[in-house]
């Protein structure tokens, strides 16, 4: 799996949109780029995935630049519980049951008021 | 919704004693995945297991052995405890099987302590 790189902490004020970014520049055309979230000592949280689109959920949107070297991971309201480790993870496709996620360092996304 | 459930959520140890966690995934779920986080850590991977089978595995020590029943839930058994082994333990449950994508839902956690 591709080596990820994101900034160690960032901030954000509550209401604001919050835009984390993660470097993949050895990712391969069949591996998937997954978003997941630690908030304090609970276990991780998925937020979402993708290919080559842009996505959105419930939760955020995944933009993925067009060489597929980067991505953005956008919180577009943060708040005060959105605070959390955010961890960007690129796995190879086709999937297997039972891969497993290898976390890298993550960001610390703090938001304030 | 339902979730991942874990048990016992904490769980106090001796050294050398033994320990057994339980996982029991989302219903339908049928891969389990068990990771460890140490103290200021990030989560590593131990082990998984799909439709009973092993499936991948990771940093697990020798003295760790787990398994995924016909009910598919799983435990994780931890024999001659040592002090480094007190972490977090968390279980995650995915759908498999034929999927283009896996994501793995994660539980609460069990809190080891080993003395």
């Amino acid at each position: 799996d591709a080596k990820t790189t994101q900034p160690p902490s960032m901030d954000c004020a509550e209401g604001r949109a919050a835009n984390l970014p993660c470097n993949h520049s050895t990712i391969s055309g069949n591996e998937y780029v997954y978003w997941y979230r630690q908030i304090h000592s609970q276990g991780p949280q998925y937020i979402i995935h993708g290919l080559k689109n842009n996505e959105t959920n419930e939760m955020a949107s995944l933009i993925i630049t067009e060489d597929r070297k980067s991505s953005t991971l956008i919180l577009p309201h943060a708040t005060l519980r959105d605070t959390a480790v955010y961890y960007c993870i690129v796995r190879s496709s086709p999937n297997q049951a039972g891969t497993a996620l290898i976390f890298g360092k993550g960001t610390t996304l703090s938001v304030s008021s | 919704a339902a979730g991942v459930i874990q048990s016992p959520r904490h769980l106090i140890k001796e050294k050398r004693e033994t320990a057994t966690l339980k996982c029991y995934p989302i219903p339908r779920h049928d891969t389990v995945y068990w990771y460890q986080q140490g103290p200021g850590q990030d989560p590593q991977f131990l082990i998984s297991f799909y439709e009973k089978m092993q499936s991948d595995k990771g940093s697990i020590p020798d003295r760790f052995s787990a398994q995924q029943f016909s009910d598919y839930h799983s435990e994780l058994n931890m024999s001659s405890l040592e002090l480094g082994d007190s972490a977090l333990y968390f279980c995650a449950s995915s759908l498999g099987g034929g999927r283009v994508s896996y994501e793995q839902y994660f539980g609460p956690g069990t809190r080891l302590t080993v003395t």
